[in-house]
């Protein structure tokens, strides 16, 4: 079965505290993985996908196969980080499996 | 607008009506996808267009539901005989290109309420 978990449904920490949004997936060969991103009154987004290796905001998120993880971090996190986060896994028919979400909320 | 377009953005229907909701995806997007969101879950995959045919319709929950899409234009989701569970914001999404790289651009949903 091809499924994406987000153990927890809402993450809160201080400002300047790392961040760590907890993503698992199942798929069999190889995955292709992202993170979508809906901050407050605005549409879900892209955050990064894990093919570029990028950093975008802070964020990075490394492809463990071994442990099926897609974790997303960030070393510090800002106020305007909180949102709601979704990791999403690419099925073999080409749509886009979402996790249940994280809502991640930073205090001042 | 250049974004996703979806209408109408809310809607409160009673049990047993029709409903249809509408999404104009970016100009030039191939794919087109409906999602659902219901209160505190997750999006669940609907339908996923290429063009206007449907190579994944696995997510339609029902017979009840039922998509069309004109060309690579216009999409319509319809909801016969509407239950309360059918309660949800339904979101839509294009991507452009044959090979769908997951770059989802997604419209602000339309929220339907059924009494």
């Amino acid at each position: 079965a091809q499924r994406v978990t987000q153990p927890e449904k809402l993450l809160s920490v201080f400002k300047g505290a790392p961040v760590e949004l907890k993503c698992n997936y199942s798929y069999s060969g190889s995955p292709e993985l992202f993170w979508y991103v809906q901050y407050s009154r605005q549409r879900l987004q892209l955050l990064l996908r894990h093919i570029s290796r990028e950093s975008i905001k802070g964020f990075t998120a490394d492809l463990n196969k071994g442990e099926t993880s897609f974790h997303l971090k960030k070393p510090f996190a800002q106020e305007e980080d909180s949102a709601m986060y979704y990791c999403a896994l690419k099925s073999n028919t080409g749509k886009l499996i979402f996790g249940q979400g994280t809502t991640l909320q930073v205090k001042p | 607008g250049a974004g996703v377009s979806q209408s109408p953005s809310n809607k409160v229907t009673e049990k047993g009506k029709d409903v249809e909701l509408r999404c104009d995806p970016i100009s030039g997007h191939t794919a087109l996808y409906w999602y659902r969101q219901r209160l505190g879950q997750g999006l669940e995959f609907l339908i996923y267009f290429q063009g206007n045919s449907a190579p994944d319709k696995s997510g339609l929950p029902s017979d009840r539901f039922s998509a069309e899409r004109t060309g690579e234009s216009v999409s319509t989701l319809t909801i016969q005989r509407t239950q309360q569970e059918d309660s949800a914001v339904y979101l839509c999404a294009s991507s452009k290109g044959r090979k769908n790289t997951g770059e989802l651009f997604f419209g602000e949903g339309s929220r339907l309420t059924v009494l």
